[in-house]
């Protein structure tokens, strides 16, 4: 039973594309996020969800658009792909009982290759 | 704002050494700190996190990290490591009542034999 699953893992496409990744946990957290993982493996928060609202939204480009249909699952989907998207992307999830106490549980990720 | 620095990029070592990885935040308010491994092609994984109480704190496959409110640091250390330690090491910060956590840039650890 894995905790935080993603689908894909793998995903090759062309530049202009509009694709999306989805996250499902089944620990009962309250909180989901997204990451962009680079090629330096510099890990950086893209989104955070609260009990299905938008708490964190770093200044990521609105291409980029979340959505939390029910507290297990956070979707990321990508309009109009750039060769400067391609990375890892990570979805994780915690329980916040107190605020940024929780410990995060990560995906194994899905890697975006842009052509 | 609340920042993470690892001093170190990658830290060879000896299978058996001790190892330490340093870590050095920066908040004007309260926070929590983490240390994460990722092992290749896998997620982060929790090693250890520090809420409050004893500033020594213990976690999983032997590691430990002590919290140094003076010096603003979260060292990461290990008497002894195996090659199985080898991976990416992350410090990360929270702020007390908030959702975001900032990582550091990474340390990689590899043990040689």
């Amino acid at each position: 039973d894995t905790a935080v699953s993603q689908t894909p893992k793998y995903l090759v496409t062309q530049m202009g594309n509009d694709k999306s990744i989805k996250c499902e946990q089944n620990l009962g957290h309250d909180t989901m996020y997204w990451y962009k993982q680079d090629s330096k493996k510099f890990l950086k928060i893209m989104f955070s969800y609260n009990n299905k609202e938008l708490i964190i939204n770093e200044t990521v480009p609105n291409r980029f658009s979340p959505k939390s249909p029910d507290k297990a699952h956070l979707n990321l989907h990508i309009n109009s792909l750039e060769l400067g998207d391609s990375a890892v992307y990570f979805c994780a999830s915690s329980q916040e009982t107190s605020g940024g106490a929780g410990t995060q549980y990560f995906g194994p990720g899905t890697r975006l290759l842009v052509l | 704002a609340q920042s993470v620095t690892q001093l170190d990029s990658q830290v060879p070592v000896f299978e058996e050494a001790p190892v330490e990885l340093r870590c050095n935040y920066s908040s004007s308010v309260s926070v929590y700190l983490f240390w994460y491994v990722q092992y290749p092609n896998q997620g982060l994984q929790l090693l250890l996190k520090y809420l409050s109480g004893s500033t020594l704190v213990k976690g999983i496959n032997g590691f430990e990290a002590e919290f140094n409110k003076s010096q603003t640091s979260f060292h990461l250390r290990k008497p002894s490591v195996h090659i199985s330690d080898t991976a990416e090491y992350f410090c990360a910060v929270s702020n007390t009542g908030g959702f975001k956590t900032i990582f550091g840039a990474g340390t990689r650890l590899f043990v040689k034999a």
